[in-house]
């Protein structure tokens, strides 16, 4: 069946502007992630969905990340005033949890670069 | 501040043998437990999971978990050039929560 997908696959923008970030998820699958990796390091998670509502936003850096799940399907996490510091690659990841346990499958990713 | 630490590596080993892939982890309420594969430029790929104590065996790939210890390891058995990559560790509490993932161990495959 088809994983998570997640567009655009690389983002190139400039300090100061707006992006947005679309991840879609195993068909089925009721909660969402959103994680960022820096080279070299492990992914530092976001923040979550369980259906449409944000479960825990506790990993966003600051105001200026945002991130919506009107329909409990597609994400989108959005970034105002980007800065140089936001360049990663940003992951998405999707479950199927029901009272079982949690099992993660991730999207290709989307490499933003803030220039 | 939980925490997930695994060495860097790179981690070398001869084509036929076992690697062997260490994590710890800080926080004793975790309660499963993830091996990623991540290839260069690629996503995290879950090849393992475990959730109880003891061992646990898929085709190469086995995972041990000691929960007293905080301890959790991935072994690959006929280590193949394939395998060259880094694998991530991951721990969650119960329920759907985020992973807390290490910073990965590269392994190389020497042919």
């Amino acid at each position: 069946g088809a994983g998570v997908s997640q567009t655009p696959s690389n983002k190139v923008t400039e300090k100061g502007k707006y992006v947005e970030l679309r991840c879609d998820p195993i068909s089925g699958h009721t909660a969402l992630y959103w994680y960022r990796q820096s080279l070299g390091q492990g992914p530092e998670f976001l923040i979550y969905f369980q259906g449409t509502g944000a479960a825990d936003d506790s990993g966003l850096p600051n105001d200026r990340f945002f991130a919506v799940r009107p329909e409990g399907s597609v994400s989108t996490l959005k970034i105002q005033r980007t800065e140089r510091g936001d360049s990663a690659v940003y992951l998405c990841a999707s479950s199927r949890y029901i009272g079982s346990y949690n099992e993660q499958f991730f999207g290709p990713g989307t490499r933003l670069t803030v220039l | 501040q939980k925490e997930v630490e695994q060495n860097s590596g790179p981690l070398s080993v001869p084509e036929g043998a076992i690697a062997s892939l260490n994590c710890t982890y800080s926080d004793r309420g975790s309660q499963s437990f993830f091996w990623y594969r991540q290839y260069s430029g690629k996503s995290p790929e879950l090849i393992m999971f475990i959730y109880s104590n003891g061992d646990k065996e898929d085709g190469r790939f086995t995972a041990q978990l000691n929960k007293a210890s905080q301890y959790v390891s991935l072994l690959i058995r006929d280590s193949q050039p394939s395998d060259s990559a880094t694998y991530l560790c991951a721990v969650t509490d119960s329920g759907n929560t985020p992973l807390v993932f290490g910073k990965g161990t590269r392994l190389s495959v020497i042919a």
